[in-house]
């Protein structure tokens, strides 16, 4: 089955810095890769995905990038605030066909931005 | 946040007991998961549904069992709670390859 890697598993910056984490995975089946940002107590929030027909997915302060040929992708974060403090999980699956969307998820990034 | 609730959000049970958790939203997606987050784990899977009595095994099965006999219900059944079930479990829908999660069940066996 699928293995998501994900490093680091702790991560502190300086407000105002960028945050970059990254993720390997193993089956070159997967299409689909997802980011949750989880605050503690508080459930899973999708932030961003990206699928494997796109090398490169924006949105304002977030960015994701996919090598499928390295089978590794990366979430930035620029211009970080004491807001984006949370727990980044980043997660693979494939879509369509017989495998339902099941999502394998990495162990996950404490992120930690310092005022 | 999807229409998604889940009851109930904390339960505190002894081991050997059954306990059931209730997924319910309101969105009419097709596909319905149930994870588990434990420290250093992440999010597992435990069971999923892709449609009206369509439940497969995920990669944490063992001692869980699920039904779902309406598209916005899915239901997690630990048939003899152990401690090691001892965890928060997190339901969530699907549609077309994004998930959305419930707020999740605090569950502690004692």
């Amino acid at each position: 089955g699928e293995n998501v890697e994900q490093h680091p598993s702790t991560l502190s910056v300086q407000e105002g810095d960028s945050a970059v984490i990254k993720c390997t995975y193993s089956d070159s089946a997967s299409n689909y890769f997802p980011w949750y940002k989880q605050e503690l107590g508080k459930r899973p929030q999708l932030i961003i995905d990206i699928r494997s027909n796109v090398g490169e997915k924006k949105d304002q302060r977030i960015a994701v990038t996919l090598n499928k040929t390295a089978k590794h992708f990366s979430l930035h974060i620029t211009e970080t605030q004491p807001e984006d403090s949370a727990v980044y999980f980043c997660a693979a699956s494939i879509t369509g066909g017989t495998s339902y969307g099941k999502l394998t998820f990495g162990q996950g990034t404490i992120l930690t931005v310092h005022p | 946040d999807a229409g998604i609730t889940q009851s109930p959000r904390h339960k505190v049970t002894e081991t050997g007991t059954p306990v059931t958790l209730r997924c319910h939203q309101t969105e009419n997606h097709r596909y319905m998961y149930w994870y588990r987050q434990d420290p250093g784990h992440g999010l597992r899977l435990i069971h999923y549904s892709y449609g009206v009595k369509d439940t497969d095994k995920g990669e944490v099965s063992d001692g869980y069992s699920v039904s779902r006999s309406k598209t916005e219900d899915f239901l997690l059944t630990l048939e003899s709670a152990t401690s090691s079930q001892t965890s928060v479990y997190f339901c969530a829908i699907s549609e077309r390859g994004e998930q959305f999660f419930g707020p999740g069940t605090r569950l502690t066996v004692l």
